[in-house]
């Protein structure tokens, strides 16, 4: 089975800086999706970032990027120039590839609570 | 655009009721779940189906059973309610192969959310 941990339950940072969210998973599988979600107050799951693992590098998406260490099976999310905006719960999440039994599966954290302070 | 509408988005059960749980999705996808999401747990599958009454047991089954009669619609049924369900839940669905990903490159779309009391 896999799991997906997330140690830091709250974060906190200024507005324009940088904040980085950890994120560690357990798998026996060699091909596999992880993400990075966030859900903001209005509890709407809005996916942030999308890693292969099959690809080494790190995606980037605006502001947003991932460090990806799959040898340690680490993904954290580094938020660049934070704005008030990125005030939300951001989940890590592990799916196994759709071509296996995985039916899209997705296994989560436990959560980071970002607050962006002004 | 993807909709994944979940009917209820606030409800207060007394313990004992049968509480359904209604989820409709727009884009023909053949996996539908019920997550259910509690503060430092995160999201926990609780049933999946991927296919028109096909059901599968996700991490915590006990105490819900589901229904898909049709392939947009997945309901979550607590046939009889306890506090220990209160909780948020979650609906989503996704399409079957990663060769349908959407140009976003996301896999799995997401409803608002139901909270539901239990008291």
């Amino acid at each position: 089975a896999q799991t997906v941990t997330q140690s830091q339950p709250e974060m906190s940072v200024q507005e324009a800086e940088t904040v980085t969210l950890s994120c560690t998973y357990d798998t026996s599988e060699s091909n596999y999706y992880l993400f990075w979600y966030k859900q903001p107050p209005s509890r709407q799951m809005i996916l942030v970032i999308r890693q292969e693992a099959y690809k080494q590098q790190n995606a980037t998406e605006n502001r947003f990027s991932v460090n990806f260490q799959k040898a340690a099976k680490s993904f954290s999310l580094k938020i660049s120039d934070s704005q008030l905006g990125d005030t939300a719960m951001y989940f890590c999440a592990f799916i196994m590839n759709a071509g296996g039994t995985s039916y899209g599966k997705l296994t989560f954290g436990q959560g980071t609570i970002l607050t962006v302070h002004p | 655009d993807v909709k994944v509408t979940q009917s209820s988005r606030y409800l207060v059960k007394r313990t004992g009721e049968k509480v359904f749980l209604e989820c409709v999705q727009d884009m023909d996808h053949e996996n539908m779940f019920w997550y259910r999401q509690d503060p430092g747990l995160g999201l926990r599958l609780i049933y999946f189906s991927y296919d028109v009454k096909m059901k599968e047991k996700g991490d915590i089954p006990e105490g819900y059973s589901v229904s898909r009669e049709k392939k947009e619609r997945f309901s979550l049924i607590l046939e009889s309610a306890s506090t220990n369900q209160t909780s948020m839940y979650l609906c989503a669905s996704s399409p079957l192969g990663e060769d349908r990903v959407g140009p976003s490159g996301n896999t799995i779309y997401f409803g608002e959310g139901s909270w539901l009391t239990v008291v």
